[in-house]
């Protein structure tokens, strides 16, 4: 079975940084695209961040872009967000995802696989 | 940035009608556009993808149509099940934009 499990979230005062992480089971990430995926409480969903299979081709939201930096790590068959400069309005649920096509550039034809997300909140 | 906006931001139907949910971006995306459903505490599900291909497993009264930029979700006979909240999402260019959402409740 395809699972995503991400991990790394918690409080954190505002201007502070986190990395979270998301490992992958039952397939290879360096055969697909990846993605970061938010949602605020009581909100809709908001892509932060792809990367392409081959790492050739990153995308960032306009919100996010010069404080996040997505990577991966094939060998260790896991996703990463560095996630810097953090503001209050990056609380949400942070959810990594899989994209349904093989080896495709960096945007998500469509998202078949997601974790259970992991929760950041920014507060003083 | 490419806008997608939803309609209608939510609607009320009942178990055996036939729901359209209509997707509008800004600009064209050929047909580069996904549908997902999504339930309270849960991630999102991949209906759609490539706007009219069935993801594997979903069941066939789910489809999807459209290309540049209307686009339109269609449940043929809504089951208990289906009551959830609908995104669309646009694979056009960066950044990747979502729709607001539809929230579809029961009647």
């Amino acid at each position: 079975e395809e699972q995503l499990v991400e991990s790394g979230g918690g409080l954190v005062q505002p201007g502070r940084s986190l990395r979270l992480s998301c490992a992958a089971s039952g397939f290879n990430i360096d055969d697909y695209a990846m993605h970061w995926v938010r949602q605020a409480p009581g909100k809709g969903l908001e892509w932060v961040s792809g990367i392409s299979w081959n790492s050739d081709t990153i995308g960032y939201a306009d919100s996010v872009k010069g404080r996040f930096t997505i990577s991966r790590d094939n060998a260790k068959n896991s996703l990463y967000l560095q996630m810097n400069s953090l503001r209050a309005e990056d609380t949400a649920l942070y959810y990594c995802a899989k994209d349904i096509l093989l080896r495709m550039g960096g945007l998500p034809n469509g998202m078949d696989v997601w974790g259970q997300g992991t929760t950041v909140t920014v507060s003083s | 940035d490419i806008q997608m906006t939803q309609s209608p931001s939510s609607v009320s139907a009942s178990v055996g009608d036939r729901v359209t949910i209509t997707c509008r971006a800004s600009q064209g995306i050929s047909s580069w556009l996904a549908w997902y459903q999504q339930k309270p505490g849960k991630a999102p599900k991949l209906l759609i993808y490539a706007a009219s291909s069935l993801q594997s497993g979903v069941p066939s009264r789910f489809s999807g149509s459209g290309s540049g930029t209307d686009f339109t979700l269609t449940i043929s006979s809504l089951q208990p099940e289906d009551f959830a909240t609908y995104f669309c999402q646009q694979a056009n260019s960066f950044p990747v934009t979502f729709g607001q959402g539809t929230r579809l409740e029961i009647k």
